[in-house]
């Protein structure tokens, strides 16, 4: 069974800071991987989509990568935001178009 | 405004009542999908369809039932409401490719009592 796991579970930082946040899966046998984000009381907004044959997806100030032989993915933020404080989710594809979510990382940027 | 609607935005139900939560996208995306979030446990598949008239189940199908009549409705059925089921309910819906994203609708929260 897919496992997906995100660390730190919360993380909070100064503003104009570049961040990592960090996924992993147990299978590799993914279609594609997914980070989302979710405001609270929201749903979930689409980052980027990254397909099992490439290594990275930018948009923006985010860049996210992915390692699907040691089934490792991260998210990049740059110059952080007040705005970009947020649940940020991390998801894999596999078959009949199941997503499997990890449980978020809690992202606070400190003015 | 393209999007998915999610009705209602928020209800208390006894326990042993049946409820539709119902689920409305504009995209004319194939496939559609509910999902539940519960702290601690992250987003859970419940059901999902790949297109108009077909069904599969999730990961967390039990207690719940769906439909597919056409393609821009997914109603999510509690037949008999448990506390258990007390979460927030999330519809989705993509293109239905490994390149397509999941859109997702703003969420309905469900408490049993």
């Amino acid at each position: 069974k897919q496992e997906v796991t995100q660390i730190p579970a919360a993380l909070s930082v100064p503003e104009g800071e570049n961040l990592v946040l960090n996924c992993s899966f147990t299978d590799s046998a993914i279609y594609n991987l997914q980070w989302f984000r979710q405001d609270p009381g929201k749903g979930l907004t689409s980052l980027l989509l990254i397909q099992s044959s490439q290594r990275e997806q930018t948009s923006g100030r985010l860049n996210a990568s992915l390692d699907k032989s040691s089934g490792r993915s991260t998210l990049y933020i740059a110059a952080s935001q007040p705005g970009d404080s947020a649940t940020y989710l991390c998801a894999v594809l596999q078959g009949a178009q199941k997503l499997v979510f990890g449980q978020g990382t809690r992202l606070t940027i400190n003015p | 405004i393209a999007g998915i609607t999610q009705a209602p935005t928020s209800q208390i139900l006894a326990a042993g009542r049946r409820m539709t939560l119902r689920c409305t996208q504009d995209m004319r995306h194939n496939a559609m999908y509910w999902y539940r979030q519960d702290l601690g446990l992250g987003l859970r598949l419940i059901h999902y369809s790949n297109t108009a008239g077909t069904t599969g189940k999730g990961e967390v199908p039990d207690g719940y039932s769906v439909s597919r009549a056409n393609t821009d409705d997914f109603p999510l059925t509690l037949a008999s409401a448990v506390p258990s089921q007390t979460s927030v309910y999330f519809c989705a819906s993509s293109g239905g490719g490994i390149t397509d994203t999941q859109y997702f609708g703003p969420g309905t929260r469900l408490t049993v009592l």
